[in-house]
């Protein structure tokens, strides 16, 4: 059975750092991209990073580009997103998402989700 | 960026009968589009990708169809366990996915 376990979340204020992390399982990490998804209270759903099965491909959403940086730990079958400059407008649930493709193959389709770990930004 | 535009934002149906949900993109994704479904507390689920292929697991009730610009998700004979909000998600163009605003399912 895929499990993916968000963590890291929490309150902090506005221009502090905050890592979260996702621990994965019952499935071949390596074989596959990983992506970070949010929602905001309320709202509808946002992509914010993908990373590639191999960290070559690495890609931001523009509203996080030069704050946020996504990796991965194939070893400890975990992502991570490093979360600097944080802003109010960052306050979120944040999901980690495994895409459906295979390897080489990715497609950005998300078949199986965390249950998300809640980032709050606050004075 | 891509827009991803879904109507109605609110759809009222009753048990039993045939649900029809929109979704545009702002410029044609081919067939590079998904749906979601939430449920209150719940993480996303995946329904259906490549516009029209369902998810593992997924009910035949579940259809989906378009290309380009303009999609449908179809559940044919709604369930109580159908009653959420869907969100359509383009991926045709990387670093730049975007999902729609969602709409919501509900119980008339």
């Amino acid at each position: 059975e895929v499990q993916l376990v968000e963590s890291g979340g929490g309150l902090v204020q506005p221009g502090r750092s905050l890592r979260l992390s996702c621990a994965a399982s019952g499935f071949t990490f390596d074989d596959y991209a990983m992506h970070w998804v949010r929602q905001g209270p309320g709202r509808g759903l946002e992509w914010v990073s993908g990373i590639s099965w191999n960290d070559v491909i690495i890609g931001y959403a523009d509203s996080v580009k030069g704050r946020f940086t996504i990796s991965r730990d194939n070893a400890k079958n975990s992502l991570y997103l490093q979360m600097n400059s944080l802003r109010a407008e960052d306050t979120a649930l944040y999901y980690c998402a495994k895409d459906n493709g295979h390897t080489s193959n990715w497609e950005g389709v998300f078949d199986y989700w965390g249950q998300g770990t809640v980032v709050t930004v606050s004075s | 960026e891509i827009v991803m535009t879904q109507s109605p934002a609110t759809l009222s149906v009753s048990p039993g009968e045939r649900a029809t949900l929109s979704c545009r993109a702002s410029q044609s994704v081919s067939s590079n589009l998904a749906w979601y479904q939430q449920k209150p507390g719940q993480a996303p689920r995946l329904l259906m990708y490549g516009a029209s292929t369902r998810a593992t697991g997924i009910p035949a009730r579940f259809s989906g169809s378009g290309s380009g610009t303009e999609f449908t998700l179809t559940i044919s004979s709604l369930q109580s366990e159908d009653f959420a909000v869907y969100y359509c998600q383009q991926y045709n163009i990387w670093p730049k996915y975007t999902f729609g605003q969602g709409t919501k399912l509900e119980i008339k």
